[in-house]
């Protein structure tokens, strides 16, 4: 059973680019999650999916970012017009809803550094 | 609005003491879980444990325990004869059950940076 997987794992970006992020979740799990880590915090809530339904959006996720799980697999997030601001360790999570869908297990994460 | 406090940021011990990390959380929902995860240097987030809001009763899992008490909104995590393979950054978790039984988003707290000397 393979963990979460996330694509790049790193990525520098000059201000104002647009980037975007994979996460493949645990196949069967159908609900995916999108959060956020700056240095020094706890990850922060960013949206999340059930199968392609995007169920919930953060105030964080402003109108630069978009997430999108089209076939309720993989997930991408993109950010346009990436600021310094943005900087951060991307962190994705999935879990099964069910009797035992309470745990969200989390991928390796994606650095990105806007400079 | 839920919160998780780790007032502990950063916890020091020498190689078999035994190590408690504090966890206080908020939150006005009568069914929540709790959670504790560890992010070693790595970076990967490591499931540790969940705790329903309904079940009180202490785990343990080898060097592992956790003291779960509602009365003080706290969900406090032990580690007995530390290692240095302990070193790490452990987060305290909330967050609400819905519909499916399946949690929504994860409130973390700030983490408590632990390191563990030979």
């Amino acid at each position: 059973d393979t963990g979460v997987s996330q694509d790049p794992r790193h990525k520098i970006t000059k201000r104002g680019q647009n980037v975007t992020f994979r996460c493949d979740p645990i196949s069967e799990h159908n609900r995916l999650y999108w959060y956020r880590q700056t240095l020094g915090q706890g990850p922060e809530f960013l949206t999340y999916f059930q199968n392609e339904a995007q169920l919930e959006k953060s105030r964080l996720l402003s109108d630069r970012f978009s997430a999108e799980r089209p076939k309720g697999s993989f997930s991408t997030l993109e950010i346009q017009r990436t600021e310094q601001g943005d900087s951060a360790m991307y962190l994705c999570a999935s879990s099964l809803v069910g009797s035992d869908g309470y745990e969200q297990y989390f991928g390796p994460g994606t650095r990105l550094t806007v400079t | 609005a839920q919160k998780v406090t780790q007032a502990q940021t950063e916890i020091s011990v020498v190689e078999k003491e035994d190590v408690t990390l504090d966890c206080v959380y908020e939150t006005r929902d009568t069914t929540y879980y709790l959670f504790w995860y560890k992010q070693p240097p790595s970076g990967e987030l490591v499931f540790l444990i969940r705790r329903n809001s309904f079940d009180e009763q202490n785990e343990i899992s080898g060097r592992y325990s956790w003291n779960f008490q509602k009365s003080t909104s706290s969900f406090n995590f032990t580690i007995t004869a530390s290692q240095v393979v302990d070193s790490a950054v452990y987060f305290c978790a909330l967050s609400e059950v819905n519909y499916g039984g399946a949690t929504n988003k994860l409130i973390f707290g700030t983490g408590t940076l632990l390191a563990v000397q030979p």
